[in-house]
């Protein structure tokens, strides 16, 4: 139990492009999902807090035109790159909340910036 | 600033020994603790979680939470090769939509 997905789990795009990355909740609802970029070598660091129906909770210097997160159900979240730059490539992780506080981390989607 | 704080390593143990990782944090608040271990190029897995004073075990691993020095840890007995891999912490906040504060991360390695 408790899985999550995502995808794509790696995407190269041109600079200027746009491009949205779904996490999926697959055996649980999540109320809550989180988004985390990660650069090598470094920790993970919190971009937003999404809650389904409402809008993401974002994280201080985290741009939310540049981010934009749509937690449309229980089971899905996405979150669009937009006007992606070099600087934004970097390994993205979701995450969903599961019913004692835990978080259930997706695979991750490696973004590749050209 | 609510903080997790852990040592970066790398701790080295041999095969077979009991590995011990030790996490620290500031927020009084926080009421649920994590470990997760991050293999190079993944995302993180959930492997431990305590919510209350005393120690869990969970196979070979044992977490250890101690509220009062605002202390958590987590041993790793019969440590395996498999084992290495970075280790996150996390500390729960109640109030704030689950919302966790991780450590950076110590880096574990186990010699055969």
């Amino acid at each position: 139990g408790a899985v999550v997905s995502q995808h794509p789990s790696w995407v190269i795009c041109k600079s200027g492009t746009s491009v949205k990355i779904e996490c999926r909740s697959l055996d649980f609802q999540a109320t809550t999902m989180f988004w985390y970029r990660q650069f090598p070598k470094q920790s993970l660091m919190l971009m937003a807090t999404s809650n389904e129906g409402s809008k993401a909770t974002y994280e201080q210097g985290v741009e939310k035109d540049k981010f934009l997160i749509n937690h449309a159900s229980l089971t899905l979240s996405t979150l669009t790159v937009t006007s992606a730059h070099p600087e934004d490539s970097s390994f993205y992780i979701c995450s969903a909340g599961g019913s004692l506080y835990e978080q259930y981390f997706g695979p991750g989607t490696r973004l590749t910036v050209t | 600033q609510k903080e997790v704080e852990q040592n970066s390593g790398p701790l080295s143990v041999p095969e077979g020994a009991i590995a011990s990782l030790n996490c620290t944090y500031s927020d009084r608040g926080s009421q649920s603790f994590f470990w997760y271990r991050q293999y190079s190029g993944k995302s993180p897995e959930l492997i431990m979680s305590i919510y209350s004073n005393g120690d869990k075990e969970d196979g070979r691993f044992t977490a250890q939470l101690n509220k009062a020095s605002q202390y958590v840890s987590l041993l790793i007995r019969d440590s395996q090769p498999s084992d290495s891999a970075t280790y996150l912490c996390a500390a729960g906040s109640l109030y704030n939509f689950n919302k966790f504060y991780f450590g950076s991360g110590t880096k574990l390695n186990v010699k055969p």
